[in-house]
């Protein structure tokens, strides 16, 4: 199965941006359909962004919508994250996760990220 | 508010089995077979033990099951062992909103 790690968690200022990373191991990357899947500290998961393969397509939940964009880059099986404008309610564990026959069929170890002033 | 309805917590003695429910909308559990169920151990990422309602990805054993009736979609786990305690989440593809999780089940075993 795939493997995915997760880089670019830290700390930052409320109003702020990050980008979180994603490489994936294997040499077909560009056939995965992309997730961002976030969980706050002691609480349940929430899906947040979505990128099909080719980057035809993308998704973003409500709560990150205008603020947070999704990429890919296939020659280097990256996914990213660029987050701006964010708030304290933004801090969690991010994880990155291919979904494949609308599910979530490998995830990574995830990235804390630490929205405070 | 999660958009998927889960009892917070289940529990079960070793050997016995126990049935978590996740309950949705016409919108997402009753209008598509595409429930997936995930348990997370603390301090870990999900892992995927059910999908497409009754489908298990290789290396899960049958002792999970999952169904679906109506709005309400079911994961049951037999003969409880010590290392499914952990948290199970459910999820549905939601049509306009793509995929939407339940607020998660802590499943003690007793």
């Amino acid at each position: 199965d795939v493997q995915l790690v997760e880089s670019g968690g830290g700390l930052v200022q409320p109003g702020g941006s990050l980008r979180l990373a994603c490489v994936a191991s294997g040499d077909i990357f560009y056939s995965y359909h992309m997730n961002w899947v976030r969980q706050a500290p002691g609480k349940g998961l929430e899906w947040i962004s979505y990128i099909r393969s080719g980057s035809t397509t993308i998704y973003y939940a409500d709560s990150v919508r205008g603020r947070f964009t999704i990429s890919r880059d296939d020659a280097t099986s990256s996914l990213y994250l660029e987050m701006n404008s964010l708030r304290n309610e933004d801090t969690a564990v991010y994880f990155c996760a291919r979904d494949s026959d609308w599910a979530f069929h490998s995830w990574g170890q995830g990235t804390l990220v630490t929205v405070s002033s | 508010q999660s958009a998927l309805t889960q009892p917070p917590s289940a529990s079960g003695s070793p050997g016995q089995s126990v049935t978590i429910s996740c309950t949705g909308t016409s919108s997402d559990i009753g209008a598509y077979d595409y429930v997936s169920w995930y348990r997370q151990h603390p301090g870990k990422a999900p892992t995927l033990l059910i999908y497409e309602v009754n489908k298990r990805p290789s290396g899960v054993p049958d002792r999970f099951s999952g169904s679906k009736s109506g709005n309400t979609a079911s994961l049951t786990v037999s003969g409880l062992q010590a290392e499914d305690e952990a948290d199970y989440y459910c999820n549905s593809h939601g049509g306009i909103r793509p995929w939407v999780f339940g607020g998660g089940t802590k499943l003690t075993v007793l």
